[in-house]
């Protein structure tokens, strides 16, 4: 089955340690994001790609980094100097054009501890 | 970017047609207006979405104003399992910057109720 999957659904760190979030798809799609949500808030950007070797910072990134070297595959690291690293991460793909839909994994939750 | 208003929450009672309003009073000309939902710890679904005609698919149905300035999702017979949060977004136009971003908002917490 075609799909965008996130791993693990549940994550502890202690802080100053840095977590790697994982995110793969097989739907052949160009673009991918990632996004933080905290409770009852929406979902903000964090990063985005459009292709491989490329990425962009979204409204939040400091904190974070991101590589893209293969079009599957879009892991997120949260560093220790992101100061609210709990929340909740979703990944998203979508086609490289404008007028199609995303699709989302099923998020990671975070703890720091 | 252009920005979206929705209402906080609402209720709607199973098997009614649930009809969720947004203003997108800024909207260019060739921004899509998308909509999502997210059930409690899940990843956004999907619904629906349209630049400037009625949109109808499986889900849902998309009514938009023929200035474009709002839009409204209607479910036709709401279940139990359509409680969620409904996210109404304007895509941005293309640039180097925006290009491809979909930004939520705090959408509406829809409940249905028996």
């Amino acid at each position: 089955d075609g799909g965008i999957t996130q791993s693990p659904k549940y994550l502890f760190r202690k802080e100053g340690q840095n977590v790697t979030l994982s995110c793969e798809q097989n739907l052949n799609h160009d673009a991918m994001y990632w996004y933080r949500q905290d409770p009852g808030q929406g979902l903000r950007l964090i990063y985005y790609s459009q292709i491989v070797n490329d990425f962009q910072k979204g409204d939040i990134a400091e904190g974070y980094s991101v590589s893209r070297e293969k079009k599957e595959s879009f892991p997120l690291t949260v560093t220790s100097a992101q100061k609210n690293p709990t929340a909740f991460y979703l990944c998203a793909s979508s086609v490289r054009i404008m007028n199609t839909e995303a699709f989302f994994g099923q998020g990671t939750r975070l703890t720091v501890v | 970017d252009a920005k979206t208003t929705q209402p906080p929450s609402m209720d709607c009672a199973e098997g009614r047609a649930a009809n969720l309003p947004c203003n997108h009073s800024t909207i260019s000309g060739n921004e899509y207006v998308y909509w999502y939902r997210q059930i409690h710890s899940q990843g956004p679904q999907y619904i629906i979405h349209g630049l400037k005609n009625n949109e109808t698919n499986e889900m849902a149905s998309l009514i938009i104003t023929e200035d474009r300035k709002s839009s409204t999702l209607i479910l036709p017979h709401a279940t139990l399992r359509d409680t969620a949060v409904y996210y109404c977004i304007v895509r941005p136009p293309m640039t180097t910057d925006s290009w491809g971003k979909l930004q939520f908002g705090a959408g509406t917490q829809v409940v249905v109720t028996p």
